[in-house]
């Protein structure tokens, strides 16, 4: 199956410094990727798509110039968490489908646990 | 985000049992849907997807869709202990500018015990 490869899977980092989160498809190219964040004990928050080639498309309340994400390959989309706050902390995970939208579920990576002290 | 409806529970079952979960979603228009189990500290995982009315079953699962009621469902027959998760109702989006989006409900905490 679809397999979708997210890291690092735990990072810790002081207040003001900025994290990278990669997501690569191993097995097949992905010209849209998803960035979720979840809380505990939350839903997953659709934060952005990712398109690749393109600017992404964020969802409303999500700060573009915090969450940096870059879409260069059909393989690799990154979110870059910004001058990271302790409110960043959070299990950020991305996703990606293998098919065109209507038919094909969307496969998720293992998450990324970030916590900002 | 679109809204998507759960119990959030904690739904428990004792083992062998069946369990129901439920969820309601709002955009009329969805036509995709699909049920993620997630297990504490881990990322979703696919259970299944069902995209017409009535019901389709894979092993001990059914997932149950009924359009004009706007409500999915999910079945798990002789439940186990290892079931014990959170489920996630998920709902994509097939219009405008959110096409192809995907978007969860709360997620119900199901436990299953011996």
């Amino acid at each position: 199956g679809a397999v979708v490869s997210q890291h690092p899977s735990r990072v810790i980092c002081k207040s003001g410094t900025s994290v990278k989160i990669e997501c690569r498809s191993l097995d097949f190219q992905a010209t849209t990727m998803f960035w979720y964040r979840q809380f505990p004990k939350q839903s997953l928050m659709l934060m952005a798509t990712s398109n690749e080639g393109s600017k992404a498309t964020y969802e409303q309340g999500v700060e573009k110039d915090k969450f940096l994400i870059n879409h260069a390959s059909l393989t690799l989309s990154t979110l870059t968490v910004t001058s990271a706050h302790p409110e960043d902390s959070s299990f950020y995970i991305c996703s990606a489908r293998d098919g065109t939208p209507n038919n094909s579920p969307l496969h998720f990576g293992n998450g990324t646990r970030l916590t900002v002290t | 985000q679109k809204e998507v409806e759960q119990n959030s529970g904690p739904l428990s079952v004792p083992e062998g049992a069946i369990a129901s979960l439920n969820c309601t979603y709002s955009d009329r228009g969805s036509q995709s849907f699909f049920w993620y189990r997630q297990y504490s500290g881990k990322s979703p995982e696919l259970i299944m997807f069902i995209y017409s009315n009535g019901d389709k079953e894979d092993g001990r699962f059914t997932a149950q869709l009924n359009k004009a009621s706007q409500y999915v469902s999910l079945l798990i027959r002789d439940s186990q202990p290892s079931d014990s998760a959170t489920y996630l109702c998920a709902v994509k989006t097939v219009r405008g500018s959110t096409l192809g989006r995907l978007y969860f409900g709360r997620g119900t905490q199901l436990t299953v015990w011996p």
